[in-house]
């Protein structure tokens, strides 16, 4: 069965461009959830995105959206990139379940540099 | 408002020993713990869950333990290997919210 999996695997911007990046869950997956890690730091929470609504959004300006599509896929989009969106960006996927731990699957990563 | 907290910023155990890594959480409504291990550049990796009903679960060389008086969980590592050198996060769900992760602690497994 496939992972996760997320493109591009790298990504070079200038200031003030666009980036978008896509991630396709696990085939069964509904949930699609985003996360930011910037060198040294932990996972900061994105996005949540299940069965197609945005759910939930972590503490990031407007400027970072993204959509899931009616195949569960993801796009996330960063505008007026800043020097500081240099980060990996990580996907994951779920199913939500009842009575289970919605264990999340990640993807391998884009990595974004801004300069 | 960090509902959970892995003090613990670095861990350094020699090779064959046991690791143990700590996380507290603050809110009694998480149903679920789990364990995630990542090494850089790549995706975290699932390693184990336990329900809040339970105090134990394991697998292989992979042990949690949950004190929910405490509000404290634990991964146990025996052996340890070098390996398991990498950055270990804790997370905790409470059912129709997202995942609540800590900030991670970086294990080194000396050989």
């Amino acid at each position: 069965e496939a992972g996760v999996t997320q493109s591009p695997t790298h990504l070079i911007k200038t200031r003030g461009q666009q980036a978008t990046l896509r991630c396709s869950p696990i085939s069964g997956h509904t949930s699609v959830y985003w996360y930011q890690q910037a060198l040294g730091l932990g996972l900061q929470f994105l996005l949540w995105y299940d069965e197609g609504e945005e759910r939930n959004r972590g503490n990031f300006p407007p400027r970072f959206s993204g959509r899931q599509f009616p195949n569960y896929s993801s796009e996330l989009n960063v505008n007026a990139l800043e020097l500081e969106d240099s980060a990996l960006y990580l996907c994951a996927s779920t199913l939500p379940e009842r009575g289970g731990p919605d264990t999340q699957y990640f993807g391998p990563g884009t990595r974004l540099t801004v300069l | 408002d960090q509902q959970v907290k892995q003090n613990s910023p670095s861990l350094s155990v020699q090779e064959g020993r046991i690791s143990i890594l700590n996380c507290d959480y603050t809110n009694s409504m998480f149903d679920y713990f789990l364990w995630y291990k990542k090494y850089p550049a790549e995706g975290p990796t699932f390693l184990i869950s336990i329900s809040s009903i339970k105090d134990k679960n394991e697998d292989g060389r992979f042990t949690v333990f949950l004190n929910k008086s405490a509000k404290h969980l634990s991964l146990h590592i025996v052996p340890s290997q070098p390996g398991d050198s990498a950055v270990y996060f804790c997370a905790a769900r409470r059912y129709g919210n997202k995942l609540v992760f800590g900030a991670g602690t970086i294990l080194r497994v000396k050989s």
